[in-house]
């Protein structure tokens, strides 16, 4: 049984310009959250997405948007890509549907902007 | 709005030794809480969590936390660490009424000393 995946694993941008992120959640789960894991922090939440639709939003400018694809995978874009965007980006997956309130972490996309 | 506060930044421990790490959160509703570890260079694993029931929990590798409602708190202790233990341990906490939007601590490197 897959757990959660990201691609890439690494990645390096230069300010100003875009990047998108995937996740594919873990058999059997239908929430993704997303993260954002600063050098020597805890990770901050940024959106959650369940059944396509964006839930809840963490305090993170509209530069930060997702999407959510009927196969349950979804995608981080960041634009105008900021030196402070640099991070450990973090997908979780989770089963609302099952009532499950634990969360699995993928490996993360560390993103390093320029 | 909640928040988690872990107390100490960095616990240098000799292995065999017992170890604890403090967590305390902020919140005026009912909460689950959550201990995460952080290997170098990998993302989350979910070590125990608290929903209902008994306020002590365990992990299968030794692991054990107790949930204090009156005093908002939910410690991690071990009592003889290994090596392997050397990592970084994350306290998070969830609102019933929000989901499972988690807030995390800022964490407590664990560094285990032979």
């Amino acid at each position: 049984d897959a757990g959660v995946t990201q691609s890439p694993t690494h990645l390096i941008k230069t300010r100003g310009q875009q990047v998108t992120l995937r996740c594919s959640p873990k058999s059997g789960h239908d929430t993704v959250s997303w993260y954002q894991q600063a050098l020597g922090q805890g990770p901050q939440f940024i959106f959650q997405y369940y059944e396509e639709e964006e839930r809840q939003r963490g305090n993170f400018p509209d530069r930060f948007s997702g999407h959510q694809f009927p196969n349950y995978s979804s995608e981080l874009n960041v634009n105008a890509l900021l030196l402070g965007d640099s991070a450990l980006y973090l997908c979780a997956s989770s089963s609302l549907l099952q009532g499950q309130y634990e969360q699995y972490f993928g490996p993360g996309t560390r993103l390093t902007v320029t | 709005a909640q928040s988690v506060t872990q107390l100490d930044s960095q616990v240098p421990v000799f292995e065999e030794a017992p170890v604890e790490l403090r967590c305390n959160y902020s919140s005026s509703v009912s909460v689950y809480l959550f201990w995460y570890v952080q290997y170098p260079n990998q993302g989350l694993q979910l070590l125990l969590k608290y929903l209902s029931g008994s306020t002590l929990v365990e992990s299968i590798n030794g692991f054990e936390a107790e949930f204090n409602k009156s005093q908002t708190s939910f410690h991690l202790r071990k009592p003889s660490v290994h090596i392997s233990d050397t990592a970084e341990y994350f306290c998070a906490v969830s609102e019933e009424a929000a989901g499972n939007k988690l807030t995390f601590g800022g964490g407590t490197r664990v560094l285990v000393k032979p």
